[in-house]
């Protein structure tokens, strides 16, 4: 299995509040990804990262940002949730985009109440 | 933008065959992958075809047909551990080609 680990695996927060996600490889992949995925929604992309310090946005990126300065770590943050942010994120990663296969993490719960 | 259509739910009993559709409308498509996700667990990777045919791994075969925008995914010798949805997503030119867009997932229910 690849080594990717995300936390915290389940977080309640309340609406109005900063939360930080983190996710850690340590496969040295050079892309991350956030996705959130919501029942009847499937899988939806957040933001990616192609490098450190080298990202961009998703289909789903209002009310999210994220950070990479590390190749291992890819954070993102809800700078202040709401309730439509409440979702299972998982992070994925790939060696590079021609291969397409990505590697899930283990799924972060979040819930804003 | 990009979209994709597959069943929401499929039920098939144990032993037999079973195809999950996918048909696709995208800008410069480059692949089609497929993923399997039991419930509460991560997504895994099971097959990507760039080029039209059939790939196969062992029970598990994927079909693509880039002019007809459709694949599918076959499942043989279906067991009770095959209960998971199924994902086929797309790569494209959208982003250079980095990220993947993912259908809403196909429920498989295997039955005794």
């Amino acid at each position: 299995d690849a080594g990717i680990t995300q936390s915290p695996r389940h977080k309640v927060t309340e609406t109005g509040t900063p939360v930080t996600l983190r996710c850690h490889q340590t496969e040295n992949h050079r892309y991350m990804y956030w996705y959130r995925q919501d029942p009847g929604h499937g899988l939806r992309l957040i933001h990616y990262s192609y490098g450190v310090k080298d990202t961009d946005k998703g289909e789903v990126s209002d009310g999210y940002s994220v950070s990479r300065s590390k190749t291992e770590d890819f954070l993102l943050t809800l700078e202040s949730a709401t309730s439509s942010q409440t979702s299972v994120y998982f992070c994925a990663i790939s060696r590079d985009s021609g291969t397409d296969t990505q590697y899930f993490g283990p799924g972060t719960r979040l819930t804003v109440l | 933008g990009q979209s994709l259509e597959q069943p929401s739910e499929v039920t098939a009993v144990e032993g037999a065959i079973v195809q999950i559709n996918c048909t696709y409308q995208t800008s410069g498509f480059y692949g089609l992958s497929w993923y399997q996700q039991h419930d509460g667990g991560a997504p895994t990777f099971l097959s990507y075809n760039a080029l039209d045919g059939l790939e196969e791994t062992g029970r598990f075969s994927s079909f693509l047909s880039r002019s007809d925008s459709y694949g599918y995914l076959l499942l043989q010798e279906l067991q009770m551990k095959d209960s998971a949805s199924y994902f086929c997503a797309v790569r494209d030119r959208t982003g250079g080609g980095n990220k993947l867009t993912f259908g809403t997932g196909t429920q498989l229910k295997v039955e005794l």
